[in-house]
């Protein structure tokens, strides 16, 4: 295994379900990052954990539940969703929080495909 | 306020033709400005990056990037493009304001054999 790995790759759930998201690095990196992608919009940074700890949280409704047991690990729970949050939500991770800008290397997954009926 | 602009959603280019994809920025300092690709089924991957010096700036993949101050531009070019190349297209600009990085909406580019 190598890189960034999501799981599920795609899901569909009701609007009152409870399900996770499941994000996995094997870089050895110190910070990781929940991103939302939708169509014809830019990617939206919704959370960043950097040593474990979360240090962002881009006013992302409660109904989004981050959480980060360890550097490699990466879970977005999600309960009662709304269909305008389906999106692809990717995972990234980078060496420590600045890197993306200092370096610009930000590594993705591949995404989970969410939607929501 | 700090934003960056791809005005060309979709782009189609002919196998072998040359590629040019624009970017325009909005920051009041010297920016850090990066493209990312991302294709089919993947996550997105650094094509390339400017920090300061050479306003030309070379990537992966056989693309390049020139950075044009004047113009708030950063556009991304190919000499010719392969099949392969299709993809969607993203531009970044990393603001240290925010420790950020903020994405434009991207470009799909499609190549026609």
């Amino acid at each position: 295994e190598t890189g960034v790995t999501q799981t599920p790759r795609h899901l569909v759930m009701g609007m009152t379900n409870k399900k996770s998201l499941k994000c996995e690095q094997h870089l050895g990196h110190n910070a990781m990052y929940w991103y939302k992608q939708s169509a014809k919009k830019p990617l939206e940074l919704m959370f960043v954990y950097s040593l474990e700890e979360r240090v962002e949280n881009n006013s992302v409704p409660s109904r989004f539940s981050p959480e980060c047991p360890n550097s490699s690990h990466l879970f977005l729970h999600l309960h009662t969703l709304q269909p305008e949050d389906s999106a692809l939500y990717l995972c990234a991770s980078s060496q420590e929080k600045l890197a993306p800008l200092n370096t610009g290397e930000l590594f993705f997954g591949e995404g989970s495909r969410l939607t929501v009926l | 306020a700090q934003s960056v602009t791809q005005p060309d959603i979709h782009i189609t280019v002919s196998e072998g033709a040359s590629l040019e994809l624009r970017c325009n920025y909005s920051y009041g300092a010297t920016p850090y400005l990066f493209w990312y690709v991302q294709s089919p089924g993947q996550g997105l991957q650094l094509l390339l990056k400017y920090f300061s010096g050479d306003t030309l700036v070379q990537g992966i993949k056989g693309f390049e990037a020139e950075f044009k101050r004047s113009q708030s531009s950063f556009n991304l070019r190919k000499p010719s493009v392969h099949w392969s190349d299709a993809a969607d297209y993203f531009c970044a600009l990393g603001s240290y304001n925010t420790d950020k990085l903020i994405f434009g909406t991207g470009t799909r580019l499609q190549v026609f054999p």
